[in-house]
């Protein structure tokens, strides 16, 4: 259980466009899901906390006309980057926590497999 | 806001030694400490996790601990295997739903033959 899923896995776009990214949560459902960016050989940084049916919350630095999210279920949520750049390329991940309480561990967050975005 | 530290940033080790990762915060709020291995180019995967009402905690080879006064934890690997190669992330949050992390920097450790 508890399996989080990304789509797609690689993209590749020209600079200026927009790109969508959709993380689901395939068998629970997921009050929060988070978005991070890793850079090659870095950690992963916090983009913004997603809420099911409400704004999302964004770190310091990160541009929410940018990055555009949307939760609008319990099982997916997206991210799109606007407009493009080869800065954002970059390995993008989410990560969804259970919508219950325990037995379940609602502080563990279930990762999704990634996508890899390279701006041309 | 919380800030995690982590060192060392990369470990080399021979096969069937031990691996020991450290790890410290700065938010003495926090109190759900996860660890988490990334092997290239895949997700974070939970190895283990500590809540700070416990001092230790064991699953086979890999052992955490937390020191609450000092603001530190600590990754233990026994016996490494070459399959253990891979980069450990640490990372620190204060319990409730759906609360944030804040990761380490990550270490990368090697298992040599």
């Amino acid at each position: 259980g508890a399996v989080v899923s990304q789509h797609p896995s690689r993209v590749i776009c020209k600079s200026g466009t927009s790109v969508k990214i959709e993380c689901r949560s395939l068998d629970f459902q997921a009050t929060t899901m988070f978005w991070y960016r890793q850079f090659p050989k870095k950690s992963l940084m916090l983009m913004a906390t997603s809420n099911e049916g409400s704004k999302a919350t964004y770190e310091q630095g990160v541009e929410k006309d940018k990055f555009l999210i949307n939760h609008a279920s319990l099982t997916l949520s997206t991210l799109t980057v606007t407009s493009a750049h080869p800065e954002d390329s970059s390995f993008y991940i989410c990560s969804a926590s259970f919508a219950g309480g325990p037995p379940r561990n609602y502080n563990e967050q279930f990762f999704g497999p990634g996508t890899r975005l390279t701006v041309l | 806001g919380e800030n995690v530290e982590q060192h060392p940033s990369t470990l080399s080790v021979q096969e069937g030694d031990s691996a020991v990762i450290k790890c410290t915060y700065s938010d003495s709020a926090s109190n759900y400490f996860p660890w988490y291995k990334q092997e290239l180019g895949k997700r974070p995967q939970l190895i283990i996790d500590i809540r700070s009402n416990v001092g230790e905690k064991k699953d086979q080879r890999i052992a955490v601990t937390l020191n609450k006064t000092a603001k530190h934890f600590s990754l233990h690997i026994t016996e490494t295997q070459p399959e253990d190669s891979a980069v450990y992330f640490c990372a620190a949050s204060i319990a409730g739903t759906a609360s944030k992390l804040t990761f380490g920097t990550g270490t990368r450790l090697q298992v040599t033959l």
